[in-house]
């Protein structure tokens, strides 16, 4: 059974502090990696995907994949308190028809 | 841009009826749509998958007959909840991918509660 393992939290940080969350996968065959996030009662909204190993920066974000360790993290500089919301890392394996393994989520909070 | 709309966003129903949920891509053809279910606190779950044109495929334990999805175009795709009772109240979320992407967008949700 594909897995997608997340550390739940609380994780929390205080403002301007760099979070990480991290996730780790078992199907050493998943091509795509995504991280989603969302708020309390909201829906997932796509806040990066990444497909190679190394480092994919987008603004404050940047996720970093490692095949080998079957790895995937997201860093978020510069945390401000709109970031609160819980992060769910999402895998995509060979061949499963499309669908997205989700992990759990790590619930963050960011400290004023 | 890659929208996903949802209708309704809420709704109360009394038990034993029927309600029906549409998820639309706004901007982009979905060939595959997903289907979600979030209780409180707990992560999301997936239901079932839709492509265009074809039956639906459900996960173990979901009920095909109680949750009937028909993606009848390649931009709407509908969820009815048959004979609703108070234990299928939830968050329902849909979601839709391009074709030939693994990239799921999400549509609003919808929060249905049973009376």
């Amino acid at each position: 059974q594909k897995e997608v393992e997340q550390n739940s939290g609380p994780l929390s940080v205080p403002e301007g502090a760099i979070a990480s969350l991290n996730c780790t996968y078992s199907d050493r065959g998943s091509q795509s990696f995504f991280w989603y996030r969302q708020y309390s009662g909201k829906s997932p909204e796509l806040i990066m995907s990444i497909y190679s190993n190394g480092d994919k920066e987008d603004g404050r974000f940047t996720a970093q994949l490692n095949k080998a360790s079957q790895y995937v993290s997201l860093l978020i500089r510069d945390s401000q308190p709109s970031d609160s919301a819980t992060y769910l890392c999402a895998v995509h394996g060979e061949g499963s028809a499309r669908q997205l393994t989700f992990g759990s989520g790590t619930q963050l909070t960011v400290l004023p | 841009g890659a929208v996903v709309s949802q209708h309704p966003s809420r709704v109360i129903c009394k038990s034993g009826t029927s309600v029906k949920i549409e998820c639309r891509s706004l901007d982009f053809q979905a060939t595959t749509m997903f289907w979600y279910r979030q209780f409180p606190k707990q992560s999301l779950m997936l239901m079932a998958t839709s492509n265009e044109g074809s039956k639906a495929t459900y996960e173990q334990g979901v009920e095909k007959d109680k949750f009937l999805i028909n993606h009848a175009s390649l931009t709407l795709s509908t969820l009815t909840v048959t004979s609703a009772h108070p234990e299928d109240s939830s968050f329902y979320i849909c979601s839709a991918s391009r074709e030939g992407a693994d990239t799921q967008y999400f549509g609003p949700g919808t929060r249905l509660t049973v009376l």
